[in-house]
């Protein structure tokens, strides 16, 4: 069974301008979440959508969207790059909502 | 609101050494608690669970029992390879909400030296 794939795995982009991460979940998982990590806050919960609807949202500015299409892949959006958002975008799917996560490998992204 | 704590790192050991990770958490209600690994240049991968008081998750020789006396889920390797360094994260999921969310530790980095 294939895991979770994320693309871009790398990508570089300037301040003010825009990016878009893709999310595979496992086949069969309905659940899709984002997770920001950095050295300095650690793993942060972006959102969580499960069948095409957002379930939960974390405490990130309006700048950070997402969105799942009906065969469960998801993406998300950063508009307007800041240097602070420079990071490791984790992606994680998950079958139900017991807390069971499988994460991608993620995409990192570097604001110059 | 939820939150975890575990010890900062780096935990240096050698191998066959024995290896604790403190973890302790704040929540309301009746978390769920894991234990993520995430080796280097990958994802987290998770290593352990417990849903309810007293339930004790094992996986590949290591465990953690969940104190809710304590509020407390301490990660326990009786004796660890170079395999296991890696970075550990204790996690919380709030079962009394809807969905996946969870709430990470800062992560405790882990090195096993031959």
């Amino acid at each position: 069974k294939a895991g979770v794939t994320q693309t871009p795995r790398y990508l570089i982009k300037t301040r003010g301008q825009q990016v878009t991460l893709s999310c595979s979940p496992i086949s069969g998982h309905r659940s899709v979440s984002w997770y920001q990590q950095t050295p300095g806050q650690g793993l942060q919960f972006l959102f969580e959508y499960f069948s095409e609807t957002q379930r939960n949202k974390g405490n990130f500015p309006g700048r950070f969207s997402g969105r799942q299409f009906s065969n469960s892949r998801s993406e998300m959006n950063v508009s307007t790059l800041e240097l602070g958002d420079s990071a490791l975008y984790l992606c994680a799917s998950s079958p139900g909502q017991a807390g069971e996560l499988f994460f991608g490998e993620g995409s990192r992204l570097t604001v110059l | 609101g939820n939150s975890v704590t575990q010890m900062e790192g780096p935990v240096t050991l050698s191998e066959e050494a024995f290896l604790t990770i403190n973890c302790t958490y704040t929540a309301t209600g009746y978390p769920s608690l894991f234990w993520y690994v995430q080796y280097p240049g990958e994802g987290l991968q998770l290593l352990l669970k417990a849903t309810k008081a007293d339930d004790k998750g094992s996986n590949k020789g290591f465990e953690a029992t969940y104190r809710k006396e304590t509020t407390s889920f301490h990660l326990e390797k009786g004796s660890v390879q170079v395999s296991d360094s890696a970075v550990y994260f204790c996690a919380l999921s709030d079962r009394g909400a809807a969905g996946n969310k969870l709430t990470f530790g800062g992560g405790t980095r882990v090195l096993v030296k031959p």
